[in-house]
């Protein structure tokens, strides 16, 4: 069974380092063709592809936001980190974590989603 | 291109069927056979419904499908129920622009 789980702070201050955790399970990333991205959607607005690691380590960014984003993955741990730095306003939201075969090209499970405020 | 164009809502009766069209580029859309749908609950993780335009993943209710003509995909809802009341997002993989995968701007399903 496919699970994804996302974790990290409901509370950021404005220009902090946000870390994000998805925890996985039922799947491991190091398989070939394994892939898994971070997705946000901002208070009453649309998904908003971020990131996504590959089961060879390559990585992928919104160029928009590459600066302050970085994804790592920890495959003993089964876990995929997304930091973004300097956060402000723009960066509250759902980020989920979601993955992506590359055999089935969809995100075909996602986590439920951890919530983000950003605030002073 | 920032976002894909969908329709901000649509609805229908439980039993009809519904149409969200999903409108990008010859940079996503229109060229790559990697479009895919899902369909968001609140507090609840998004569903994958259609993938690669019109592929359904197993389990998923053969009421979903999916389609292109041109720049244009679509999800076609048939015999509409209570649990389509969602909000639905199309994805294409693209590029150009600075994102490898651009998302819909949404739709709104009512079912009435």
């Amino acid at each position: 069974q496919v699970t994804l789980q996302e974790s990290g702070p409901a509370l950021v201050k404005p220009s902090q380092t946000l870390t994000l955790t998805c925890s996985f399970s039922g799947f491991s990333l190091s398989d070939s063709g394994m892939r898994l991205s971070w997705i946000r959607q901002p208070p009453g607005k649309a998904l908003e592809w971020l990131a996504r690691i590959d089961w060879d380590g390559t990585e992928f960014y919104h160029t928009s936001l590459k600066k302050r984003l970085s994804i790592f993955k920890d495959t003993s741990k089964s876990q995929v980190v997304l930091t973004v730095t300097d956060v402000g306003p723009a960066d509250a939201g759902t980020y989920y974590c979601a993955r992506l075969p590359v055999d089935e090209d969809g995100f075909d499970f996602w986590g439920r989603g951890t919530l983000v405020t950003v605030s002073s | 291109q920032s976002a894909l164009t969908q329709p901000a809502s649509v609805s229908g009766s439980p039993g009809q069927s519904v149409t969200i069209s999903c409108t990008g580029t010859s940079s996503d859309v229109g060229i790559f056979n990697l479009v895919s749908w899902y369909r968001l609950h609140p507090g609840k993780a998004p569903q994958l419904l259609i993938y690669e335009v019109t592929k359904r993943p197993s389990g998923v209710s053969d009421r979903f499908s999916g389609s292109r003509s041109g720049n244009t995909a679509s999800l076609t809802i048939s015999g509409l129920q209570p649990e389509d009341e969602a909000d639905f997002y199309c994805c294409s993989y693209a590029t150009s622009g600075p994102s490898l995968y651009l998302f819909g701007t949404g739709t709104k399903v009512t079912v009435l």
